[in-house]
């Protein structure tokens, strides 16, 4: 158990719905990522909030976003849903204390199918 | 920009075979690298790290030498057993606070008994 929940683990839902994935990071971790794994573009990084801001954007669609609240869970908001969303989606987070381990502790993912 | 290459998969072996998973990457400045592994049904966890040229990380018999001369980070062991069989990711960093972590596509291996 890597401390890192999330919520739903599977979700299924129609195209052009809206869904909203949480995550709880593990007790005392400041930062949270979010990743799309999809069969064929592998592990995707989608966006990075440290202490409830955001401090890296990868992949992101706009059809996306994020937020990190004060008690630093954080929820992924997809909208438009198309087909092609259709991925595991997970949740990371780290310790940010001075020099960054490189450990990222990951939650066991959200499956999102798209019908 | 920064990225990581794997060897393709899947990777089929038997019980006790050797095991290397080539890695490479490419990096703007000097990044630490790791790999991590997804077993079926899990998140990705830790397997090793090397935050510097020459380090090498170990964990659970596998190993990987930071290479700078090669930009490489590949992945070894000695004898693998059917439970190894995983999903395998290398993955650069190249902040301090945990910024631009890119990962590699994935190594699926299987090890039959």
């Amino acid at each position: 158990d890597s401390g890192v929940t999330q919520t739903p683990k599977h979700l299924i839902t129609a195209t052009g719905q809206r869904v909203t994935l949480r995550c709880s990071p593990r007790s005392g971790d400041l930062s949270v990522y979010w990743y799309q794994q999809s069969l064929d573009q592998g592990l995707q990084f989608l966006i990075q909030y440290y202490n409830g801001e955001e401090r890296a954007k990868g992949n992101i669609l706009e059809r996306f976003s994020a937020q990190q609240f004060p008690d630093l869970h954080s929820e992924l908001n997809l909208s438009s849903l198309e087909l092609g969303d259709s991925a595991l989606y997970f949740c990371a987070s780290s310790p940010i204390q001075g020099t960054f381990t490189g450990e990222l502790f990951f939650g066991e993912g959200s499956r999102l199918t798209v019908l | 920009g920064d990225s990581v290459t794997q060897m393709e998969g899947p990777v089929t072996l038997s019980e006790e075979a050797f095991l290397t998973i080539n890695c490479t990457y490419t990096a703007t400045g000097y990044p630490s690298l790791f790999w991590y592994v997804q077993y079926p049904g899990e998140g990705l966890q830790l397997l090793l790290k090397a935050t510097k040229a020459d380090d090498k990380g170990s964990n659970k018999g596998f190993e990987a030498t930071y290479r700078k001369e090669t930009t490489s980070f590949h992945l070894e062991k000695g004898s693998v057993q059917v439970s190894d069989s995983a999903v395998y990711f290398c993955a650069l960093s190249l902040h301090n606070y945990g910024q631009n972590f890119v990962f590699g596509p994935g190594t699926r291996l299987s090890v039959l008994p």
